[in-house]
């Protein structure tokens, strides 16, 4: 149990477009979703906590604005990097917490997204 | 909010002999302490857990303990193997906004060469 299935693995995208990263819990009903940026040989960054129905909360110094993130059901959470530059760059990872689950969350497998 | 130190952040040892990864929260008010183990290019994998209200818990070669008057917590790896290879996180988790938020360590490269 606890799946979480991270959708594109790898992508590559132009300067200027934007991507979308979809984050869907499996096998169980995600209230709350986490997405995280890590850069290599780095920890997870938290950038938004995402909470099925209402607005993500950005991190301090995450742009709302070119990182869309939409829970708008209880197993789906996607982060949209609008107007991607090469910095954009990098291994975007989401967690899901499992109904009933106050602390413990379950990663995807992470989206490698290169910005060209 | 939460800040996580995590050291070392490379760790070689042997085929067998044990692995010891160190953690130190700042936030008293975190209450559950998981460690997760990445393996190149793949997601973390929750390995073990420990919460407030416990000082040592432990699962065949994985033990964790937690110091909740000095602020740490610990994993402990006895027996290692090559295929423990891989970087291990370790996170503080608070309450906050409404919702349990986890803060990563950096994590800690544990090298096993055979």
């Amino acid at each position: 149990g606890a799946v979480v299935s991270q959708h594109p693995s790898r992508v590559i995208c132009k300067s200027g477009t934007s991507v979308k990263i979809e984050c869907r819990s499996l096998d169980f009903q995600a209230t709350t979703m986490f997405w995280y940026r890590q850069f290599p040989k780095k920890s997870l960054m938290l950038m938004a906590t995402s909470n099925e129905g209402s607005k993500a909360t950005y991190e301090q110094g995450v742009e709302k604005d070119k990182f869309l993130i939409n829970h708008a059901s209880l197993t789906l959470s996607t982060l949209t990097v609008t107007s991607a530059h090469p910095e954009d760059s990098s291994f975007y990872i989401c967690s899901a917490r499992p109904p009933g689950a106050r602390t413990e969350a379950f990663f995807g497998q992470g989206t490698r997204l290169t910005v060209v | 909010g939460e800040n996580v130190e995590q050291h070392p952040s490379t760790l070689s040892v042997q085929e067998g002999d044990s692995a010891v990864i160190k953690c130190t929260y700042s936030d008293s008010a975190s209450n559950y302490f998981p460690w997760y183990k990445q393996e190149l290019g793949k997601r973390p994998q929750l390995i073990i857990d420990i919460r407030s209200n416990v000082g040592e818990k432990k699962d065949q070669r994985i033990a964790v303990t937690l110091n909740k008057t000095a602020k740490h917590f610990s994993l402990h790896i006895t027996e290692t193997q090559p295929e423990d290879s891989a970087v291990y996180f370790c996170a503080a988790t608070l309450h906050s906004g409404g919702s349990y938020i986890p803060t990563f360590g950096r994590g800690t490269s544990l090298i096993v060469h055979p």
